[in-house]
């Protein structure tokens, strides 16, 4: 079965702290892709990331930051002196070749950065 | 490039009501997919499309439920007739192909007040 599960519901933070949104997944595919996706109060799903299952390396991407652990089945972002930009609530996804392609969500954090 | 389009971005209807939402996805895009956002939750997918046959309505309740992409580009959803517990934001989805390895872009979803 697939599964996405995002312990923390909410979570707020001072301006230019750092936070780290966690999300840990379960699949029997050995093939699949780990997805952030961002959803501010437009409501929109705004794309962040995707990793695929044979990529552990750890990525960068400005003060964004996604460590991704297999043996932890473990897909963590990470923002770097956060923004009251950065206020939204982030979600985490898995899609597998099995199933499909379709997403599987958690269930969200929503991230509130105090000015 | 312009992104999935969904119209309209908000409804509200009396219970035992019809609705229609449509979806006009990414020029290319030959797999469509409609999701289901329950506030609080993470999006769950309804019915997925390739080109204009259904891949994937496990989770449709087709007793109220319908959809249709009848020449493979654009979509239309269905709900009749409502009822209180479908109040929730409806994303249209597409990507290239059933791997969505070239990514989902999201449309901007139409939230639904069912009263």
């Amino acid at each position: 079965a697939q599964k996405v599960t995002q312990a923390q519901t909410e979570i707020s933070v001072v301006e230019k702290e750092d936070v780290t949104l966690d999300c840990v997944y379960e699949t029997r595919d050995t093939t699949y892709y780990l997805f952030w996706y961002k959803q501010p109060p437009s409501g929109e799903l705004v794309f962040l990331i995707r990793r695929n299952s044979f990529d552990e390396q750890n990525e960068i991407s400005g003060r964004y930051s996604w460590n991704f652990q297999k043996s932890t089945s473990s897909f963590n972002f990470t923002i770097t002196a956060s923004q009251v930009v950065d206020s939204a609530v982030y979600f985490c996804a898995l899609s597998g070749t099995n199933t499909g392609n379709q997403f599987y969500f958690g269930t969200g954090t929503s991230l509130t950065v105090i000015p | 490039e312009a992104g999935v389009a969904q119209s309209p971005r908000y409804k509200i209807i009396e219970k035992r009501q019809s609705v229609a939402f449509w979806c006009n996805p990414i020029s290319g895009h030959a797999t469509l997919y409609w999701y289901q956002q329950i506030l609080g939750q993470g999006p769950k997918l309804l019915i997925q499309f390739q080109n204009n046959g259904v891949v994937d309505d496990s989770q449709l309740p087709k007793d109220r439920f319908s959809a249709e992409r009848l020449k493979g580009v654009d979509s239309t959803l269905k709900i009749q007739p409502a009822k209180l517990e479908d109040s929730a934001v409806y994303l249209c989805a597409s990507s290239l192909g059933l791997q969505g390895l070239g990514g989902y872009t999201f449309g901007s979803g139409t939230r639904l007040t069912v009263v």
